[in-house]
């Protein structure tokens, strides 16, 4: 089946790491996105790419940082930088740039 | 820059019962998609329905329907025959401005 698929589901990080989050996606879309979810909240841009090889800052991108170089993936890493990663987040595809997203199932990311 | 307002923090139904979510947004553009998404509290998120701005004729996916007001920039969602797995946060979001930006949210509580 295709689908959007993130890993790890719960990942936990220490002072002053940086972690990466997974998403893979089968489904030839050309869009993908990042975005953060805090409790009670609605969602915030991170990044997001329209092309291999190339990325857009979202609203809200300041100790974040992504890739892009196969059109299924599209990691996120949390860097040190970011003073307050605890958060869910959730990364979602699209066929065109503006078209409907479709979003994997999410990672919870708390601090140690 | 584009904003989503949903005004309703909560809403209670009965089951069998209708219900309607309130959204507004603003933008200044004139061809955009408009989108209900559901998230249970699995967290995933689902595309409940979507219309397009230039489409007067309100999209209805089997109980969910809205009513599109394009000039009073307002896409109410209504779920008739409301059912206990409807119960979760429902999320307006426009993709005008080549991003989706998203409301806080409307928690859904369905009292059986």
């Amino acid at each position: 089946d295709g689908g959007i698929t993130q890993s790890p589901k719960y990942l936990f990080r220490k002072e002053g790491q940086n972690v990466t989050l997974s998403c893979e996606q089968n489904l030839n879309h050309d869009a993908m996105y990042w975005y953060r979810q805090d409790p009670g909240q609605g969602l915030r841009l991170i990044y997001y790419s329209q092309i291999v090889n190339d990325f857009q800052k979202g609203d809200i991108a300041e100790g974040y940082s992504v890739s892009r170089e196969k059109k299924e993936s599209f990691p996120l890493t949390v860097t040190s930088a970011q003073k307050n990663p605890t958060a869910f987040y959730l990364c979602a595809s699209s066929m065109w740039e503006r078209g409907p997203q479709h979003f994997g199932d999410g990672t919870r990311l708390s601090i140690l | 820059a584009q904003t989503v307002t949903q005004s309703q923090p909560e809403m209670s139904v009965q089951e069998a019962e209708t219900v309607t979510l309130s959204c507004t947004y603003d933008t200044s553009e004139s061809d955009y998609y408009l989108f209900w998404y559901k998230q249970p509290p699995s967290r995933q998120m689902i595309l409940v329905i979507r219309q397009e701005a230039y489409k007067q004729q309100n999209a209805t996916e089997n109980r969910f329907s809205v009513n599109f007001q394009k000039a009073a920039k307002s896409f109410s969602l209504k779920i008739s025959d409301s059912q206990l797995g409807d119960a979760a946060m429902y999320f307006c979001a426009t993709n005008a401005g080549n991003m989706l930006t998203f409301g806080g949210g409307t928690r859904l509580m369905v009292k059986p």
